[in-house]
């Protein structure tokens, strides 16, 4: 398998549900990464991972919690979310942390809180 | 900090005419990287092309060209004898080293006619 995989696809949850969003790269990549997606609003950053590491997290509330257990796999731990959460989250990753191209996106996860 | 503005939030397009996407940018630093993803209804960013700061020539990329105007900050994406396919969102994106992450447009959505 190839390129960067996203599960579940499409997510129903609860505001008092615990779930998590799975993202797993194939590539040999070294840095991950989880954007959000709302309507008419550019990507939003939220958290960058480079060989394992959280090298960056842009002010994203604690209900988000990520983790990357290895350079492959990373994780987006969703609990006590808003309605305002719902969006797509898309993960991608690239060669590097800097690397100006080679970026490959997942198809995303289309999260739904009601 | 990096802002991307695309004023086009639709665009409608014959099949088999050319359509013209704006793009227009700001930044401080003198080399940056430029990109355009197309986001079909599956979700997934797609990479179209890639234009550097310090490049002389436009980028071309099959059917797709940037035409870069660095002193007005602009890279326009420019879709040559459109197809059915090219419908989908299209988002305008920088690189730069002092940001280290891809900061996204708003995006346009493209339809293509018969």
């Amino acid at each position: 398998e190839t390129g960067v995989t996203q599960t579940p696809r499409h997510l129903v949850m609860g505001m008092t549900n615990k779930k998590s969003l799975k993202c797993e790269q194939h590539l040999g990549h070294n840095a991950m990464y989880w954007y959000k997606q709302s309507a008419k609003k550019p990507l939003e950053l939220m958290f960058v991972y480079s060989l394992e590491e959280r090298v960056e997290n842009n002010s994203v509330p604690s209900r988000f919690s990520p983790e990357c257990p290895n350079s492959s796999h990373l994780f987006l731990h969703l609990h006590t979310l808003q309605p305002e959460d719902s969006a797509l989250y898309l993960c991608a990753s690239s060669p590097v942390r800097g690397a100006s191209y080679g970026y490959t996106f997942g198809s995303g996860t289309r999260l739904t809180v009601v | 900090a990096q802002k991307i503005t695309q004023t086009q939030p639709g665009m409608f397009v014959q099949e088999k005419e050319a359509v013209t996407l704006d793009c227009t940018y700001d930044t401080s630093d003198q080399s940056y990287g430029l990109f355009w993803y197309k986001q079909p209804s599956s979700g997934e960013m797609i990479f179209l092309i890639y234009q550097g700061s310090y490049d002389e020539q436009n980028a071309t990329e099959g059917r797709y060209s940037l035409n870069f105007q660095k002193a007005r900050k602009s890279a326009n994406l420019v879709i040559s004898a459109s197809q059915l396919g090219d419908s989908a969102m299209y988002f305008c994106a920088t690189y730069t080293g002092t940001a280290s992450k891809l900061t996204f447009g708003t995006g346009t959505r493209l339809q293509v006619t018969l």
